[in-house]
């Protein structure tokens, strides 16, 4: 069974960089014709997608978000990587990894890790 | 982008009830559409992908309908466990969107 998890800082300094890493366990990142997602959800409201990278390396940005997001991948340690630079309150949210691909939808999401921008 | 518009935002039914939720894509986006339930504070679950197709182990009381730019989800005979938010999502091209949601309460 495929599980992934994130982890990194749940609280983050406005104007700094937001870290997080997914581990993806029970499954490969390298596997065929999957991409591994990031997406946001603030409190209270609605999913965001953000970016994706595929086993090619591809990656596709939001473009509300693309200037401040990079999306990496490390097949050896089997996770991928979010980093949002010059956060504000606006990314205070809930951020989720994920595997999707376009014809079969988003099918494996980690829980889920709050990360709020506060000084 | 292409838009998502998910309606109706909110609804109240009972159980038993037979509910539909609609959602419009701004232009056609072929059968790249999909459906996922949220329960307060749970991850989104996937229920039906490529608009019409039932995801492995979700009920078949859910079903999807569509294709191009209108779709619909169909809950049949709701149970206490499907009060929850219900999203969908295109896939068409990037960015992939999501509808705003719509939020099952209990009448």
């Amino acid at each position: 069974q495929l599980q992934l998890q994130e982890s990194g800082p749940g609280l983050v300094k406005p104007s700094e960089t937001l870290s997080l890493t997914c581990t993806v366990s029970g499954g490969s990142i390298s596997s065929s014709p999957y991409s591994w997602a990031w997406i946001r959800q603030p409190p209270g409201k609605g999913l965001e997608w953000i970016a994706n990278i595929y086993y090619s390396g591809d990656s596709y940005y939001n473009p509300s978000l693309k200037s401040r997001v990079t999306i990496s991948a490390d097949t050896s340690r089997n996770q991928f990587s979010l980093k949002v630079s010059s956060v504000t309150a606006a990314d205070t949210a809930v951020y989720y990894c994920a595997r999707g691909a376009p014809s079969l939808g988003i099918d494996y999401w980690g829980q889920g890790t709050l990360v709020t921008v506060s000084s | 982008d292409i838009q998502m518009a998910q309606s109706p935002s909110s609804l109240s039914a009972s159980v038993g009830d037979k509910v539909t939720i609609t959602c419009r894509a701004s232009q056609s986006i072929s059968t790249y559409l999909h459906w996922y339930q949220q329960r307060p504070g749970e991850a989104p679950k996937l229920l039906i992908y490529a608009a019409s197709s039932l995801q492995s182990g979700v009920p078949s009381r859910f079903s999807g309908s569509g294709s191009g730019t209108d779709f619909t989800l169909t809950i049949s005979g709701l149970q206490p466990e499907d009060f929850a938010a219900y999203y969908c999502q295109h896939t068409y091209n990037t960015p992939w969107t999501f509808g705003q949601g719509t939020k099952v309460e209990i009448k």
